[in-house]
C-alpha cells in the first residue's frame, strides 16, 4: 500500500505559467481534498471530492481548478500561477461512511514557489 | 459553524518533563477532534481522535487528549517529552459544510525540545 502519493515533491514556477500538481491514494476512498499550508495558519481547504464525477470547492478555491475522473487520482490545475500561491500543499483522502471520524490520510506535500 | 484555537504558537520544554499543547473548539454540535503531527518536511501523521465514545484518549508515543465539553477543550499531553517529538502539533475539529464533512485545522503549535 503506497497510501497518498504527490508529484511533484518541489516546484519553481513563473508567474503566469501553469501546472498540475497529481495526487493518487490506493486505499479505495471516496474523499479526496487538497489543502495548502501557509506559516501560522494551519491548513486551508481547497478543493475536494466524494467521488468520481463530483467535486465542490473549499475555503480558499481561486485559482485553483480540479477534477475527479477516477477513484484513485485527483489533481489540482494552476491555471495561471501568482506568488501568492507559493505554499505548501497536501492531498488528504479518507472514506465516507462515517465520515466525520474517519482519519484523513495525508501525502507527503508539493512546496510549490512562484517566482 | 465549527472552529478550532490553538491558543500557543510555540511551546518549548526540556527532555524529560510534560508537554501541555492546549487547543479551545467552537462547535454547534457534538465534535470530532483529531490530534496531527507534522515532522519536519513531511506530511501530517494521526496522533489520536476524539469519536464521542471516552473524553480521555490515547494515542501513539504516549500522547493523551482530554475531551472538557464545559470547558470546549481538547488539550494535549504527554508525561514525558522525548527529542523526537519536536515538531508541529494540529489541533482539528470535524466539521459539516454543504452536507460533507470537511476538516477544520487550528494554526499549530510548534513543540522544541530541549536536551
Amino acid at each position: 500500500n503506497a497510501g497518498v502519493t504527490q508529484t511533484p515533491k518541489f516546484q519553481v514556477l513563473k508567474t503566469g505559467q501553469s501546472m498540475t500538481l497529481q495526487c493518487a491514494q490506493d486505499m479505495n476512498h471516496e474523499y479526496m481534498s487538497w489543502y495548502r499550508q501557509d506559516p501560522g495558519m494551519g491548513l486551508r481547504l481547497i478543493h475536494y471530492s466524494v467521488g468520481a464525477g463530483i467535486t465542490d470547492q473549499g475555503e480558499v478555491p481561486n485559482g485553483y481548478n480540479v477534477s475527479r475522473s477516477t477513484t484513485e487520482d485527483f489533481p489540482l490545475r494552476l491555471l495561471s500561477a501568482a506568488p501568492s500561491q507559493t505554499s505548501v500543499y497536501f492531498c488528504a483522502s479518507k472514506y465516507v461512511s462515517g465520515a466525520q471520524y474517519n482519519e484523513q490520510f495525508f501525502g507527503p506535500g508539493t512546496r510549490l514557489t512562484v517566482l | 459553524a465549527q472552529s478550532v484555537t490553538q491558543l500557543d504558537s510555540h511551546v518549548s520544554v526540556s527532555e524529560g518533563t510534560p508537554v501541555l499543547l492546549r487547543c479551545n473548539y467552537s462547535s454547534s454540535y457534538s465534535p470530532s477532534l483529531f490530534w496531527y503531527v507534522q515532522h519536519p518536511n513531511k506530511g501530517l501523521q494521526l496522533l489520536l481522535k476524539y469519536t464521542s465514545a471516552a473524553t480521555l484518549v490515547k494515542g501513539i508515543n504516549g500522547f493523551e487528549a482530554e475531551f472538557k465539553k464545559s470547558e470546549t477543550s481538547f488539550h494535549l499531553t504527554k508525561p514525558s517529552a522525548h527529542m523526537s517529538d519536536a515538531a508541529e502539533y494540529f489541533c482539528v475539529v470535524s466539521g459539516l459544510s454543504g452536507g460533507y464533512n470537511k476538516l477544520i485545522f487550528g494554526a499549530g503549535t510548534r513543540l522544541a525540545v530541549h536536551p
